[in-house]
């Protein structure tokens, strides 16, 4: 596609129940990843992927949250048993690889809201 | 750990007004330096991206210069207009010989551009 696109735009779920966030990547870029947003804060890194290695998960927060990408097109990140604390925005951004000369491009966006 | 401070946090200029925006990093060894702006309700949009080995860039009314040494970025906007009122994000990308992790963000400066 033209862009990352993510969905949904919006997610309220109630506090224990699992979550399954979706990202769309740029056809053709390798590289791609999560971050996350919290009201007030700075984005905070989450995880990422490089063409078929495996992933860097060292910025996850909890075991509750795990990623998984295929190839190199969509991704998912499922959050189990959801928290108040992960209410936040997750963005998801794809480049067309890791290193230099690389630009981010982000999505849209999905709010999460854990009630 | 990479820390990045961006000030001020908040800046309200009228418009027509030349203005600065910085942005400070703890690890100078760093891949590449990227400043974003970001809309209420939408993702981050990609304004500069400067290479390690390089002092500045430009687009438009937009200057981005980079003292990898010091650990400083600045984004210069020359003569501002209301449509540039966002929250301004600076990034950097590190890498860690097994890949990048991921970009590291500032908390962002908020400007708003009176009519």
């Amino acid at each position: 596609g033209a862009g990352v696109s993510q969905s949904p735009s919006n997610k309220v779920t109630e506090k224990g129940k699992d979550v399954e966030l979706r990202c769309d990547p740029i056809s053709g870029h390798t590289a791609l990843y999560w971050y996350r947003q919290r009201l007030g804060q700075g984005l905070e890194f989450l995880i990422y992927f490089q063409g078929n290695s495996a992933p860097d998960k060292s910025g996850l927060p909890s075991d509750r949250f795990s990623a998984e990408r295929t190839g190199e097109s969509v991704s998912t990140l499922t959050i189990q048993r959801t928290q108040q604390e992960d209410s936040a925005v997750y963005l998801c951004a794809s480049s067309l690889y890791v290193g230099q000369l690389t630009e981010a491009f982000f999505g849209q966006g999905t709010r999460l809201t854990v009630v | 750990k990479q820390e990045v401070t961006q000030i001020p946090a908040a800046l309200s200029v009228p418009e027509g007004e030349n203005l600065v925006l910085n942005c400070s990093f703890t690890d100078s060894a760093i891949y590449n330096l990227q400043w974003f702006r970001q809309d209420p309700g939408k993702g981050l949009t990609s304004l500069l991206l400067i290479q390690s080995s390089q002092r500045e860039q430009t687009s438009g009314r937009l200057n981005a210069s980079l003292d990898k040494s010091s650990g400083r970025s600045t984004l210069y906007i020359a003569a501002s207009q209301p449509g540039d009122s966002a929250t301004y994000l600076c990034a950097v990308e590190m890498y860690s010989g097994g890949g990048a992790d991921g970009l590291t963000f500032g908390k962002g400066t908020h400007l708003i551009i009176q009519p």
